[in-house]
């Protein structure tokens, strides 16, 4: 059981590339969702998805999109990469619904990503 | 806005003595209440949780945290730190109910001395 899987682990991309980081998950989760964490900031979710075909904004989500065709896959996609971006990237699932029974978030190794 | 506070961005402790982590929120309602600790080059792992019920919750590796309505905390305690215990904590909170979507506080280093 892989859990949550995130690729690549490192990247470095040059300012306006584009880029896609995948995550998948084999746990069966409804709910996806990617976050952001920079020094001194703690983590800050960009985009989530509560399903199949259903993706909504967080708190930071210019200059990303996302899309969710799958259960298994969310991937995040910059257009076009600028330094402001640079961060380590944390992808995320858990079962949907709240409750005392509900399981909180699975996170992934995360992605380090570097734009210059 | 809703809000999650960590006041302490470092604290250092000696192997064997005690250690409480502060955390505070800012939210009228009871939110879901988490804590997760990430080792260097780490994803996040759960030490803990509270969604409801008894207000001293108990975690993984000996840590335990207790909700204080009246102050809007969850602080995070163990009674005896190991040097692996060394890494950074996160306090997070869902203000939306569902146990989905985090705020994250800005997290507080432990570090630990021999």
């Amino acid at each position: 059981n892989a859990g949550v899987t995130q690729t690549p682990k490192f990247q470095v991309l040059k300012t306006g590339q584009s880029m896609t980081l995948q995550c998948a998950q084999d746990m069966n989760h409804e709910y996806m969702s990617w976050y952001r964490q920079d020094p001194g900031m703690g983590l800050r979710l960009i985009h989530y998805s509560v399903g199949a075909g259903i993706t909504d904004q967080g708190e930071v989500p210019n200059g990303y999109n996302v899309s969710r065709s799958t259960t298994e896959d969310f991937p995040l996609r910059l257009l076009s990469a600028a330094p402001s971006q640079t961060s380590v990237y944390f992808c995320a699932s858990s079962p949907w619904g709240g409750g005392e029974g509900n399981q909180p978030q699975h996170f992934g190794d995360g992605t380090r990503l570097s734009i210059l | 806005a809703q809000s999650v506070t960590q006041p302490d961005i470092h604290i250092t402790v000696s192997e064997g003595a005690s250690l409480e982590l502060r955390c505070n929120y800012s939210y009228g309602a009871t939110p879901y209440l988490f804590w997760y600790v990430q080792s260097p080059g780490q994803g996040l792992q759960l030490l803990l949780k509270y969604f409801s019920g008894d207000t001293l919750v108990q975690g993984i590796k000996g840590f335990e945290a207790e909700f204080k309505r009246s102050q809007s905390s969850f602080n995070l305690r163990k009674p005896s730190v190991h040097w692996s215990d060394a890494a950074e904590y996160f306090c997070a909170v869902d203000f939306t109910g569902g146990g989905n979507k985090l705020t994250f506080g800005t997290g507080t280093q432990l570090k630990v001395e021999l």
